[in-house]
């Protein structure tokens, strides 16, 4: 199939770990990408080729891929982390793009 | 630093073609895939296509009876048509940049533009 699916919501204690998950039968050939959102603004890359952070991006963000599902874990999540995040890859053929749904996050 | 920025109408009327531009400053614009991305209002994003900067382009299947992606590399653009909009075409539209070697990681993105359409 050609679709990513995530979870709408997930929420996490200050300071405690999250993780956000991203499923699709591409990603057991692709690689999934990260990015987050925060309202009003343009999507910024955190996670790419499964586990890179672009220059700028905290360590405690990281990424893994298992079979199918892809994940983002954010390790001691701080409040300036609430927000969307979207996984992307490709979709089954290769040639296209494919965004996730994406999952608001809040920190409590 | 890489800077995009999209520009175009704001308001679009149904059936007609929707057209923005997006400039790229402070970087190299050859060798590179630039791509439009769109987000209807409160819901996700959405791939519309990309383009190298030889011109060659792919699309979403979804739209591709509709879109057309050009590329002006005398003066570091590229542009999207959307033809026949309608309502569910209301969206920000964002321009970005593919990472090198990458085919759907996006690296810098434009600030967006919402484009209404409605009569």
């Amino acid at each position: 199939s050609s679709e990513l699916t995530q979870d709408p919501a997930v929420s996490v204690a200050l300071g405690q770990t999250v993780r956000i998950t991203c499923q699709g039968d591409s990603l057991r050939r692709y690689y999934a990408s990260w990015y987050q959102q925060k309202p009003g603004q343009a999507p910024i890359l955190v996670i790419y080729d499964k586990n890179s952070r672009p220059s700028g991006i905290p360590d405690r963000f990281s990424g893994s891929s298992s079979g199918n599902t892809a994940s983002l874990t954010i390790t001691g999540a701080q409040a300036e982390d609430e927000a969307d995040y979207y996984c992307n890859s490709r979709d089954s053929s290769g040639n296209h793009v494919i965004f996730g749904g994406g999952t608001k996050l809040t920190v409590l | 630093q890489v800077q995009l920025q999209e520009s175009g109408p704001g308001l679009v009327k149904p059936s007609e073609t929707l057209s923005l531009t997006c400039t790229v400053s402070g970087g190299s614009f050859s060798r590179y895939y630039w791509s439009w991305i769109r987000q209807p209002p409160g819901k996700g994003l959405e791939w519309i296509g990309y383009i190298y900067s030889s011109g060659s382009t792919i699309y979403n299947p979804s739209l591709k009876s509709r879109v057309t992606i050009s590329i002006d590399t005398s003066n570091n653009q590229f542009s999207l048509n959307l033809s026949s909009v309608t309502a569910a075409d209301t969206a920000v539209y964002y321009c970005a940049r593919v990472l090198a070697g990458t085919w759907a990681d996006f690296d810098y993105w434009g600030q967006g533009t919402l484009v209404t359409v409605s009569s």
